[in-house]
């Protein structure tokens, strides 16, 4: 059965902060990796998408990792502000071509000043 | 239009009510999906329309589900005699070409059942 396991399931960082989320995935074939945003009200935001072939992906302060192999995806976010609370999703896709994604459950993302 | 539009963005019904949720997905865009997102849980897939082709309606979780795309565009999902499990964030998203990355969400109606 296809999965996408997120950790941790909720976080809470100092404005300024670093911090680093992981996203696990049993998805076979696999096509591509999103790590989306989610406020609070609002529908999902992609940041990073990644095919099989790369290992990293930067959007702004958010840099997204894949490593293929052990199946496993991370978002770093550095420097972090008030405005990054949110939950962030992480989705993959399975096929080439294939519509239907595998959502992980997310990860709440609380800065505080 | 600029993103994917949805209405309500706030349905309150009571049970054994029926409902319309109403996506407008980006102008172009051949594929149209629907999705559930219940608390704490990750986004469920309910059905997916491209073009003129039937749609993948494997999501729907019960017959008291459907959907429909009117003339490629605007799409509504339907419920009906709604249930408390029901309530849950209904949301709509759109791409082109299918399957393609370029996935937009539109912010979701969230339904409560009462």
């Amino acid at each position: 059965k296809n999965q996408v396991e997120q950790s941790p399931q909720s976080l809470i960082i100092l404005e300024g902060k670093n911090c680093t989320l992981q996203c696990n995935y049993t998805v076979s074939p696999f096509s591509n990796l999103r790590w989306y945003k989610q406020d609070t009200g609002r529908g999902p935001v992609s940041l990073t998408i990644m095919t099989f072939s790369e290992n990293t992906k930067s959007n702004g302060r958010y840099t997204a990792t894949l490593d293929a192999d052990t199946k496993q995806s991370s978002l770093h976010i550095t420097a972090s502000q008030l405005s990054d609370s949110a939950s962030y999703i992480c989705v993959v896709s399975g096929g080439a071509g294939s519509y239907q994604l595998t959502f992980g459950k997310g990860t709440k993302l609380s800065v505080i000043p | 239009g600029a993103g994917v539009s949805q209405s309500p963005s706030n349905k309150v019904t009571e049970k054994g009510k029926d409902v319309e949720l109403r996506c407008d997905p980006i102008s172009g865009h051949t594929a149209l999906y629907w999705y559930r997102q219940s608390l704490g849980q990750g986004l469920e897939f309910l059905i997916y329309f491209q073009g003129n082709s039937a749609p993948d309606k494997s999501g729907l979780p019960s017959d008291r589900f459907s959907a429909e795309r009117t003339g490629g565009s605007v799409s509504t999902l339907t419920i009906q005699r709604t249930q408390q499990e029901d309530s849950a964030v209904y949301l709509c998203a759109s791409s082109s070409p299918p399957g393609t990355p370029g996935y937009t969400f539109g912010s979701g109606t969230r339904l409560t059942v009462v």
